[in-house]
């Protein structure tokens, strides 16, 4: 299994700009999530599925649009990017049955100019 | 609401020192605790849970004990070595979905 796995890992950005941050797994897990991890931050959640066709918001969901038309995909989506989403973005699935046991993926370092 | 709080790093040590990282933590109901950790360049594991008080949830000489009468989670290996160096998060977890992760702690360690 490759587990959670995320592209770009590397994402420069001009204010404005649109990009899709890719999020893929394929242990057959219900739900995925999003988060972003800021220095001094820890992790934020912005947003997640409990399974295909259902999303809803975390702690910090402005500026980003996500969408699950399959159980294994989960995008993260900005319209246009800000200063301000510079960070460090984190896919992580679990079993439903697991709310501890998130599997993370690699990471997405995303600079917005 | 429900908060992590850890200890400000970064923690230095030398090579088999011991390591405590603190983790205190606000809860509505009966959390779940956690321990993951972040090596460089790579994303969050599983080191550690416990879920109810009294627990000890142990893994890779690590150990954390839940104790609700502190609200605390601390972490601690009696030796620590080079590969052991990388950053700490607490986190909790009420049901449902959402974990609440601390800020993190980074732990250098030193030949």
């Amino acid at each position: 299994n490759a587990g959670v796995t995320q592209t770009p890992k590397f994402q420069v950005l001009k204010t404005g700009q649109s990009m899709t941050l890719q999020c893929a797994q394929d242990m057959n897990h219900e739900y995925m999530s999003w988060y972003r991890q800021d220095p001094g931050m820890g992790l934020r959640l912005i947003h997640y599925s409990v399974g295909a066709g259902i999303t809803d918001q975390g702690e910090v969901p402005n500026g980003y649009n996500v969408s699950r038309s399959t159980t294994e995909d989960f995008p993260l989506r900005l319209l246009s990017a800000a200063p301000s989403q510079t960070s460090v973005y984190f896919c992580a699935s679990r079993r439903r049955d697991r709310a501890y046991e998130q599997y993370f993926g690699p990471g997405t370092r995303l600079t917005v100019t | 609401g429900n908060s992590v709080t850890q200890m400000e790093g970064p923690v230095t040590l030398s090579e088999e020192a011991f390591l405590t990282i603190n983790c205190t933590y606000t809860a509505t109901g009966y959390p779940s605790l956690f321990w993951y950790v972040q090596y460089p360049g790579e994303g969050l594991q599983l080191l550690l849970k416990a879920t109810k008080a009294d627990d000890k949830g142990s893994n890779k000489g690590f150990e954390a004990t839940y104790r609700k009468e502190t609200t605390s989670f601390h972490l601690e290996k009696g030796s620590v070595q080079v590969s052991d160096s990388a950053v700490y998060f607490c986190a909790l977890n009420t049901g449902f979905q959402k974990l609440v992760f601390g800020t993190g702690t980074r732990l250098l360690v030193s030949p």
